[in-house]
């Protein structure tokens, strides 16, 4: 079965500081996908990036990295000098490939608070 | 932006009353996915839809049902609202291509409260 663990449920830092939102996932597929979204105060689900399981390379854009090791099941995201408009609740998932359809499991997600 | 609308954006009900939401895309994707939204539980899949008419449970499906007539509308009702379902609802779309998996596409939500 899928599981998205995201332990930290909610952080707090100081602007400029940075910040790594941890994600465990579980499955038994060996063709997956894994999701982060980011939900700012206003409620609106945003994509931030997507990374399937054959692919293991760490992305970055901008401030955000990625970092995906298949080796321990995580999907970790680095905020680089966070900044206030930060501030938002975060959620990782995961979709299995199966032949009905992409079920797609969140994570219960980490709020992250940024202090100017 | 994703052409999704949900309807209506919020709803009071009482217990014991049917309640549909309606989830509208302009897009022709073919997957479609009920979610809610719980403080400390994230997002839960509630019911997904591959296709007209092709319909799935996801992981707290109980209490409710979903209708896909048309590729651009995805019913979810509850039969009998309890003051447990009281939540903020999300419908998400996403297109289907050969070969890769894309994300999702989410509505604005609809927040539902049942006294």
């Amino acid at each position: 079965a899928q599981k998205v663990t995201q332990a930290q449920t909610e952080i707090s830092v100081v602007e400029k500081e940075d910040v790594t939102l941890d994600c465990v996932y579980e499955t038994r597929d060996t063709t997956y996908y894994l999701f982060w979204y980011k939900q700012p105060p206003s409620g609106e689900l945003v994509f931030l990036i997507r990374r399937n399981s054959f692919d293991e390379q760490n992305e970055i854009s901008g401030r955000y990295s990625w970092n995906f090791q298949k080796s321990t099941s995580s999907f970790n995201f680095t905020i680089t000098a966070s900044q206030v408009v930060d501030s938002a609740v975060y959620f990782c998932a995961l979709s299995e490939v199966n032949p009905g359809g992409f079920k797609t499991i969140f994570g219960a997600g980490t709020r992250l608070f940024v202090k100017a | 932006d994703a052409g999704i609308t949900q309807s209506p954006r919020h709803k009071v009900t009482e217990t014991g009353t049917p309640v549909t939401l309606r989830c509208h895309q302009t897009e022709n994707h073919r997957y479609m996915y009920w979610y809610r939204q719980d403080p400390g539980h994230g997002l839960r899949l509630i019911h997904y839809s591959y296709g007209v008419k092709d319909t799935d449970k996801g992981e707290v499906s109980d209490g409710y049902s979903v209708s896909r007539s048309k590729t651009e509308d995805f019913l979810l009702t509850l039969e009998s609202a309890t003051s447990s379902q009281t939540s903020v609802y999300f419908c998400a779309i996403r297109e289907g291509t050969s070969g890769i998996l894309n994300e999702q596409f989410f509505g604005p939500g609809t927040r539902l409260t049942v006294l």
